[in-house]
């Protein structure tokens, strides 16, 4: 059964710490995985899209990593501020067109 | 530069009534996505379509169909609305990998 699980499912940190969100995945075929960002209210914004070869891609203070043989990946943020406060969807496509979300994590970012 | 575009922004109806939303895409963008989001959910995904033809099916309800037009725009039709359908419904274009979100469809169904 093709499957996403995140964790934690909510974190709270204080502004300027540093998080790392889990991502474990049991999709297949697998094509390639997605962080997404999502504002309460808002569409998803895209981070990351990493692909099988693919270990590690950054977008600004988002790190995403990937490890294809143990099916994880996780997203590491770093000096965290107000605005990241956020839900982060792990999504990953299967084939061409299937989308498998993940659970989410909401993270919440104290001053 | 364009981005999706998603109509109505806003939309109540009562339990049993259709609702019709549309998309409309970014120019030369041939993919779209409907997604439903509940209060405090994840988005989940509804169905897609490429080149006109339906090429991905997610939880979308029998009492809901979509299609997608010769000018790319796609229209998610929703019959027999229940409480439970309300969400804000989201369209995503794509041309090749990533997907661009719309400002979604706020549905409420009273």
């Amino acid at each position: 059964k093709n499957q996403v699980e995140q964790s934690p499912q909510s974190l709270i940190i204080l502004e300027g710490k540093n998080c790392t969100l889990q991502c474990n995945y049991t999709v297949s075929p697998f094509s390639n995985l997605r962080w997404y960002k999502q504002d309460t209210g808002r569409g998803p914004v895209s981070l990351t899209i990493m692909t099988f070869s693919e270990n590690t891609k950054s977008n600004g203070r988002y790190t995403a990593t990937l490890d294809a043989d143990t099916k994880q990946s996780s997203l590491h943020i770093t000096a965290s501020q107000l605005s990241d406060s956020a839900s982060y969807i792990c999504v990953v496509t299967s084939g061409t067109y299937k989308y498998i979300f993940g659970t989410g994590t909401r993270l919440k970012v104290l001053a | 530069a364009a981005g999706v575009i998603q109509s109505p922004r806003h939309l109540i109806k009562e339990k049993r009534e259709t609702a019709t939303l549309k998309c409309y895409p970014i120019p030369r963008h041939d993919t779209v996505y409907w997604y439903q989001q509940g209060p405090g959910q994840d988005p989940q995904f509804l169905i897609s379509f490429y080149e006109k033809m339906q090429s991905d099916k997610g939880s979308i309800p029998d009492r809901f169909s979509a299609q997608q037009f010769s000018d790319y725009h796609s229209e998610l039709n929703m019959s027999s609305l229940e409480l439970g359908d309300s969400a804000l419904y989201f369209c995503a274009s794509s041309l090749v990998e990533t997907q661009y979100f719309g400002p979604g469809t706020r549905l409420l169904v009273l």
